[in-house]
């Protein structure tokens, strides 16, 4: 069964406005971590941001913030203020458990910026 | 330099042909990963060396034979592959606690690969 799942279609946003990606996992352990990666063209992942699950506040990065609802099993990003450069597949991905090498990953939602 | 890299970039060989992928990470991590990802599909989690031990071998097929020397290089050897083999192997590292959840996957940018 898919642990991690994002179903949106690809995107096209307005520079300088804000863009929510939805991701919504399955799991039965309680502590377990939540994380976004970029992958622009050039094919490299890039780390965004964390979420544990017994984080009290929503994370947040400079642009990227993380709405998470945990009963709702939904760590949706948001990215704010747009810019040509946010363009990319964004990755919502899943790690179970503590001392786990495994991290799960959804199939991404593609996002254009434009001008 | 970037801290984790792949080369080649791109790489295209025949089914009968043998190849290796190889990876070099920079950051002082001690696990190192080998993720498949192939068009409209999740990253498939392959292999994953922790302190230059393989603890995960996720059911793939023995045409993909890794090997990791040291706690900074990580190779991936190829033979006979099929042309369902076509994807962007990315290679990523971490530095591995064991005790936590939120340990980042630092990745390079990947050979993408076609089998003809």
């Amino acid at each position: 069964a898919q642990k991690i799942t994002q179903t949106q279609p690809g995107m096209f946003v307005q520079e300088k406005e804000a863009v929510t990606l939805d991701c919504t996992y399955d799991t039965s352990d309680p502590s377990y971590g939540l994380f976004w990666y970029k992958q622009p063209s050039s094919g490299e992942m890039i780390f965004l941001i964390y979420q544990g699950s017994y984080d009290q506040q929503n994370a947040t990065e400079g642009r990227y913030s993380l709405n998470f609802q945990k009963a709702r099993k939904s760590a949706n990003l948001v990215i704010s203020a747009s810019q040509l450069g946010d363009s990319a597949m964004y990755f919502c991905a899943m790690r179970e458990g503590r001392g786990n090498n495994r991290l799960a990953f959804g199939k991404g939602n593609q996002v254009v910026v434009i001008p | 330099e970037t801290g984790v890299t792949q080369t080649p970039r791109h790489l295209v060989m025949g089914m009968t042909n043998k190849k290796s992928l190889k990876c070099e990470q920079h950051l002082g991590h001690n696990a190192m990963y080998w993720y498949k990802q192939s068009a409209k599909k999740p990253l498939e989690l392959m292999f994953v060396y922790s302190l230059e031990e393989r603890v995960e071998n996720n059911s793939v097929p023995s045409r993909f034979s890794p090997e990791c020397p040291n706690s900074s290089h990580l190779f991936l050897h190829l033979h006979t592959l099929q042309p369902e083999d076509s994807a962007l192997y990315l290679c990523a590292s971490s530095q591995y606690t064991g005790t936590g959840n939120n340990e980042k996957l630092f990745f390079g940018s990947g050979t993408q690969l076609s089998v003809l």
